[in-house]
């Protein structure tokens, strides 16, 4: 079955970076793309940005523009997500999702399960 | 970017009762390109329904979708237990994708 498996959770000092690990089975990689979605706690969900899992083409929120970069290992079909230069308000669940075809325009499925970054000093 | 509101923010009902949920975007989603999710404590967001109005697969048929332009509903026909969660509807067609803020379904 179609699977995305996350990394595990990450404490983190502020002015620190994370990456985030999602690795994909059960499809062919090259045929989807991968988009990355945070939650802070309590809250709603929040698009980050999207990377394409047959060429290196990536569409970023305009807030992650600088911060974030996304990146994928088709040898290993995992996606990656590095968010830089962490404040307390990156403290969230980040989530990656499949995303069918080639364009960031569409839907989200399935979902990894999520990995807890916490910014604390 | 297009802003995504939903209502209303909870929504208290009792198993059997038929939910209806409404997302309005401030201008126009592009080929009715709105998706609804449904999340549960702790778990990960699940795809409910894509191009505003087809199911995903494995979804039950008490679960749809409708409208166009800036205005969207979902509508689970007869609640079962399962289904007291939050919502969420998105829309993929202009970037950056964006969330509605969701509407709670709870136990009345």
């Amino acid at each position: 079955q179609v699977q995305l498996v996350q990394s595990g959770a990450e404490v983190k000092k502020p002015g620190a970076s994370v990456k985030v690990s999602c690795k994909a089975s059960g499809y062919t990689f090259n045929n989807y793309g991968i988009s990355w979605v945070r939650q802070a706690p309590g809250q709603g969900l929040e698009w980050m940005g999207w990377i394409s899992g047959y060429n290196v083409n990536t569409n970023y929120a305009q807030r992650f523009q600088g911060r974030v970069t996304m990146t994928t290992d088709t040898s290993t079909s995992t996606a990656y997500m590095e968010l830089r230069s962490l404040t307390s308000a990156d403290t969230a669940v980040y989530y990656c999702a499949r995303v069918p075809g080639a364009i960031t325009a569409n839907w989200f499925d399935p979902w990894g399960q999520g990995t807890l970054v916490t910014v604390s000093s | 970017e297009i802003v995504l509101t939903q209502s209303p923010g909870t929504l208290s009902l009792s198993p059997g009762e038929r939910a209806t949920l409404s997302c309005r975007a401030s201008q126009s989603v592009s080929s009715s390109y709105l998706a609804w999710y449904q999340q549960k404590p702790g778990q990960a967001p699940r795809l409910l329904i894509y191009g505003a109005s087809s199911r995903a697969t494995g979804i039950p048929d008490r679960f749809s979708g409708s409208g166009s332009g800036t205005d969207f509903t979902l509508t689970v026909s007869r609640l079962e237990p399962e289904d007291f969660a939050v919502y969420y509807c998105q829309q993929y067609g202009t970037s950056p994708l964006t969330f509605g803020g969701g509407t709670k379904v709870e136990i009345k």
